[in-house]
């Protein structure tokens, strides 16, 4: 199986900054990558698809980019919805998540 | 509107077999490019894709599970199930089912609220 990794594990931030988070995979994946936030008690929610396709609905100061092995998800100014955390999911082969970037306030 | 909805026991005994349902409305498991997959997530943990079952009826599953999960469609009543095996506590986690859509990049854009599963005698 692919195994996907993300750095860092936790960040800490503060409103309007710039955040990246970065995943990578043990092989290529393409563009078969996307990006999902969860908060605490709740399900996942579909931030990026396909690297770098921003779901409808959700707010333009997300993006993601990368292809291959190397991805990155950048939030451009932080809003205080935005503390979550983050998964990183590949779809080239049998579906596999990262285990996800924890962002909090600093 | 798609909305999806997990329902099955909270509370399982080691070696039991679980049942969880994913009820679904608003999109067909008929039409090209639709599928339902499930998804884990024991406390505090990170999320573990378990198996996904598209509109043609082809099965999925994570590989280092693939002995113990069976996943079904019923497109008449909208319904998923995944059936887990021989339980052990390591299987408490949350439950969730999400619509995947297989064409154009296998990404789960709607997400049950999941549904809490304990495994103790």
């Amino acid at each position: 199986d692919i195994q996907m990794t993300q750095s860092p594990s936790s960040l800490s931030a503060s409103v309007g900054d710039r955040v990246t988070i970065t995943c990578r995979a043990s092989q290529s994946v393409s563009r078969y990558l996307n990006w999902y936030q969860q908060k605490p008690g709740r399900a996942p929610k579909l931030l990026i698809y396909v690297a770098s396709s921003l779901q409808s609905g959700v707010p333009s100061r997300f993006s993601g980019s990368g292809s291959g092995t190397n991805f990155t998800l950048t939030i451009s100014s932080l809003q205080p919805e935005d503390f979550a955390t983050y998964y990183c999911q590949q779809s080239y082969s049998i579906l596999t998540f990262g285990p996800g970037t924890k962002v909090d306030m600093k | 509107q798609v909305t999806l909805r997990e329902s099955g026991p909270a509370l399982v005994k080691p070696t039991q077999t679980l049942t969880l349902t994913c009820t679904f409305s608003g999109f067909s498991l008929t039409t090209s490019g639709m599928c339902v997959s499930w998804i884990r997530q024991p406390p505090e943990k990170a999320l573990e894709w378990l198996a996904l079952i598209d509109w043609d009826d082809a099965k999925h599953y994570s590989t280092s599970l693939k002995t113990r999960l069976t996943i079904s469609k019923d497109t008449s009543k909208n319904q998923v199930v995944l059936t887990i095996t021989n339980m052990d506590p390591v299987d408490t986690a949350t439950y969730y089912c999400a619509r995947t859509r297989s064409n154009g990049g296998g990404y789960m854009d709607v997400w049950g609220n999941g549904t809490t599963v304990i495994v103790s005698s």
